[in-house]
């Protein structure tokens, strides 16, 4: 199975909104509602952000938001805070009855 | 509050077997809401998904590594393992365990994660 794929990196100011894309196929991210999104700091383990394409858990700020369209999924950042500079990797369910993650994207704040 | 600790060696010679364990506290391992699996990173990668398991037995492995993974459930001691054959310098990552809600793509419990260097 191919990594779904993700731009390597995005960046924006304080306060704007950025939006990270994840794209497959219709065998994983089109043909399911089980995409999710994880942020991940350096030297620690990936934090759940957003799960079946467009809910989040208790404690994640409302300013994360996910969605699809077709064979692509988009994490949107609103109101980027500092605290965002990250690594966000998406993760899809497959025909397989597998899971395959995104290749990543290194969020930067400016 | 379900967590995750991995354990094992953090050293593996090539050609041999990586074994790691996950604890499972909080929770029970026997339970039907949850499965369980192990995801890896190497060193400035990206994260790669190795497979999962269910109490009921059943288990899914990621194609590239089927020929060389199994995971199991361990209920006398609340844990599940991975077992990786015929290891390689490929194979050094951390290496993460981790629950999902059976039926979702949530996981929100994970292990911090343990290196292993496969190197002689």
């Amino acid at each position: 199975q191919s990594a779904l794929t993700q731009p390597a990196s995005v960046s924006g100011s304080p306060g704007q909104s950025i939006t990270i894309s994840c794209t497959g196929t219709s065998s994983d991210v089109g043909g399911y509602n089980y995409v999710s999104w994880y942020q991940q700091h350096p030297g620690n383990a990936p934090k759940l952000m957003i799960y079946d394409v467009n809910n989040r858990p208790s404690g994640v700020p409302d300013r994360f938001s996910g969605s699809k369209s077709g064979n692509t999924a988009s994490l949107t950042i609103s109101g980027l805070q500092p605290e965002d500079e990250a690594d966000y990797y998406c993760n899809s369910y497959t025909t397989s009855s597998t899971w395959v993650f995104g290749g990543g994207t290194k969020v930067t704040v400016l | 509050q379900l967590q995750l600790q991995e354990s094992g060696p953090g050293l593996v010679k090539p050609s041999e077997t990586l074994s790691l364990t996950c604890t499972v506290s909080g929770g029970s391992v026997r339970s039907s809401s949850y499965a369980w699996g192990w995801i890896r990173q190497p060193p400035g990668k990206g994260l790669e998904w190795i497979g999962n398991i269910f109490y009921s037995g059943s288990n899914y492995y990621n194609p590239s590594l089927k020929s060389r993974v199994t995971i199991s459930v361990d209920t006398s001691e609340n844990q599940f393992s991975l077992r990786l054959n015929s290891v390689t310098a490929a194979d050094t990552a951390v290496y993460f365990c981790a629950g999902r809600n059976s039926g979702s793509g949530r996981t929100d419990h994970w292990g911090q994660g343990t290196l292993v260097t496969v190197s002689s």
